[in-house]
Parts: structure tokens; sequence; C-alpha cells
């Protein structure tokens, strides 16, 4: 059964269009993380929610936005595309942090045509 | 941050055992070694993680050196399906107690028939 849902798979957007991604888990876990991976790049992390406690890493852009309407639920939210936020967005979710592994979804390919 | 170093790449034979070696001289004594491994095009896979002690669950084992400078993740009779940019991971503290996975460049393991 999956544990961490990532909507859609694949995601096709216009420069400068407005774009959600979105991210369920079934884990009732505390924390959700959003990664961006670029292609041959490691993922990296873009931000976090500790239950509704949100924490931007500081090299995130301002372009990019994140919701977590309830425990289940994490949006991922890109206000202005560029051509260079093509790239694959990993959504994870740990129980807590110091100890506890990371569950990661399938992942969202964007393109920005 | 503690920081981890991995061969780029490593050939197995299938069936064999797999070692996949990390150094990471400058762990913390409170910093967990993680492992997680990424398929091609799929979401990082958590394998397995250790403070001081050797690890093994029904994935691979985890041998951590006494001084903790440096670890080898086994696989004890590697298939196809274990090929994958294989992960080792120092879990650092972030702010306001939270932590984060980085990821390095990662080890490209190719399992040969």
């Amino acid at each position: 059964d999956a544990m961490v849902i990532q909507n859609p798979r694949y995601q096709v957007t216009q420069f400068g269009k407005p774009v959600t991604l979105s991210c369920s888990q079934t884990l009732n876990h505390n924390v959700m993380y959003w990664y961006q991976q670029k292609s041959s790049q490691a993922p990296k992390l873009l931000f976090h929610y500790y239950d509704k406690d949100f924490n931007n890493e500081a090299d995130t852009p301002d372009n990019f936005q994140s919701r977590r309407p309830n425990t289940s639920f994490c949006f991922l939210d890109i206000r202005s595309p560029g051509l260079g936020d093509a790239a694959m967005y990993l959504c994870a979710t740990s129980r807590d942090f110091l100890g506890y592994e990371q569950y990661f979804g399938p992942g969202t390919r964007l393109t920005v045509t | 941050d503690a920081k981890t170093t991995q061969p780029t790449s490593m050939d197995c034979a299938e069936g064999r055992a797999a070692n996949l070696p990390c150094n990471h001289s400058t762990i913390s004594g409170n910093e967990y070694v993680y492992w997680y491994r990424q398929i091609h095009s799929q979401g990082p896979q958590y394998i397995i993680h250790g403070l001081k002690n050797n690890e093994t669950n029904e994935m691979a084992s985890l041998i951590i050196t006494e001084d903790r400078k440096s670890s080898t993740l086994i696989l004890p009779h590697a298939t196809l399906r274990d090929t994958a940019v294989y992960y080792c991971i120092v879990r650092v503290a972030h702010q306001g107690g939270s932590e984060k996975l980085v990821f390095g460049k990662g080890m490209k393991l190719t399992v040969n028939p």
C-alpha cells in the first residue's frame, strides 16, 4: 500500500504559470518535507513542516511556497515557474527527527515550457 | 556539518556481496549515519541507519568502525534490482531542534549478471 503519495507524477506547466504539486501520507507522521532534485543531482531540501510549524531553508527561493492544511496533506506551490525550476520534486515524511527514517514518495517530475 | 565521502561508482556481480564504503571523519558523537538508495526515476528508499553499533535488517548490514569515522553498507547477495545510487548521509542538527538530510553525490552501484 502506498504510504506517501504524490500527484500528479508528471506535470507540465508554462513559464510563469503558477503550479501546485500535492503530497499525501497515510503514516500519520509529524514531519513532511519537500525536496527538489534536478537532473543528475542529489535531492536538495526546500522546506519542511513539523506538524504546523514551517521551516524554510535559507536558500529556498521565494518563488516556492508550501501549505499543510492537515496532517495528511502538504502542497508545494511554485508561483512563477522558470525554466530552471524543471526538476523532480520529492515529498518525504518522518515520524519525528532524531533517529527516525524518512519515507519518500515517487516524486513529481515538473516540466516548464 | 559532518560530510561524507563515497566512491563515485562500483560494480558488483549478481549474487555476490556488495560492500559500499563511506568516510565520515568529522562525525559528531550524536550524529547518526543513514543509508538511502535511489533507483532511477524513483524516490529515495531508506535502507538502514546506525549510531555506534553494527546494525542489520532485512535489506542490509551496516558496519561502523569503532572510531565512527567510516562505515560500510553490506548487501549480502546483490541482485540486478539493487542497481541504484546509494547515499551515505550523516543526519545533521538543524535550527529549532530539527534535522535534515543533506544528500551528497552518492555512489552508483551497478550489479552485473
